[in-house]
């Protein structure tokens, strides 16, 4: 089973900061099924990245992702007041077919 | 506009079952498989299983921590899903929440409902 570790748990900045959001795998995970999400209180999770690299319809641009091995980053250039939420990576495998990151909260400094 | 609605949560007491529905609209139903991710109070998300979509077989999988006391189908006639949860357990407690797949990612989420077991 491929365990995915997000950090850091929480990471506090300003608006106007760059977010570095790091997802490593335990084993090497196909960059196309790594995705990622963002979660507000209260709300549903919305696809962020999908195949490690690729913006979902209607992402600004200030999100990215990227990958270095069984390390995956998003990135948030500058974050905006909206920008703060709880984030998750997911990938998908043969067993079980689809784990998430514990999250990585991104709150106000 | 591509929208999916959880019913059917609730309290129920343990030991009993309970049965989930995804409705989704603005999309055809049938073209997507569609997964169930429950969130306990306070926690991360937790996929517990899927169902494909019928050019794909239809058949549902699940994850091993919950395989034996789940049950997912679907009828795409009126574009629902379902996912029904025998011997509930008070770490069953969560919102559950039912998304569309897109290849390999979800891609549109459910509001979700939420189920509280407790005597």
């Amino acid at each position: 089973e491929i365990v995915l570790t997000q950090s850091p748990g929480t990471l506090s900045l300003s608006p106007g900061e760059r977010a570095t959001l790091s997802c490593r795998a335990s084993q090497s995970v196909s960059s196309t099924y790594l995705a990622w999400y963002q979660q507000k209180p209260g709300q549903a999770p919305r696809l962020l990245i999908y195949d490690a690299f690729n913006r979902a319809t209607g992402i600004p641009d200030r999100f990215s992702g990227s990958r270095s091995g069984t390390d995956f980053t998003l990135t948030i250039s500058g974050v905006e007041p909206e920008d703060f939420a709880v984030y998750y990576c997911q990938q998908y495998d043969s067993s079980p077919l689809w784990t998430f990151g514990q999250g990585t909260k991104v709150e106000i400094k | 506009e591509v929208q999916l609605v959880e019913s059917g949560g609730g309290l129920v007491q343990p030991g009993r079952s309970l049965r989930l529905s995804c409705t989704g609209s603005g999309f055809v139903f049938g073209d997507h498989s569609v997964s169930w991710v429950r969130q306990a109070p306070g926690k991360g998300l937790e996929w517990v299983g899927f169902i494909k979509s019928r050019p794909y077989g239809g058949t549902p999988d699940y994850a091993a921590s919950v395989k034996g006391r789940l049950t997912i189908s679907r009828d795409d006639s009126t574009s629902t899903a379902y996912l029904q949860v025998n011997s509930l357990k008070t770490e069953d407690t969560a919102v559950y929440y039912c998304a569309r797949h897109t290849e390999k990612r979800f891609d549109s989420w459910g509001q979700g409902t939420l189920v509280t077991v407790s005597s």
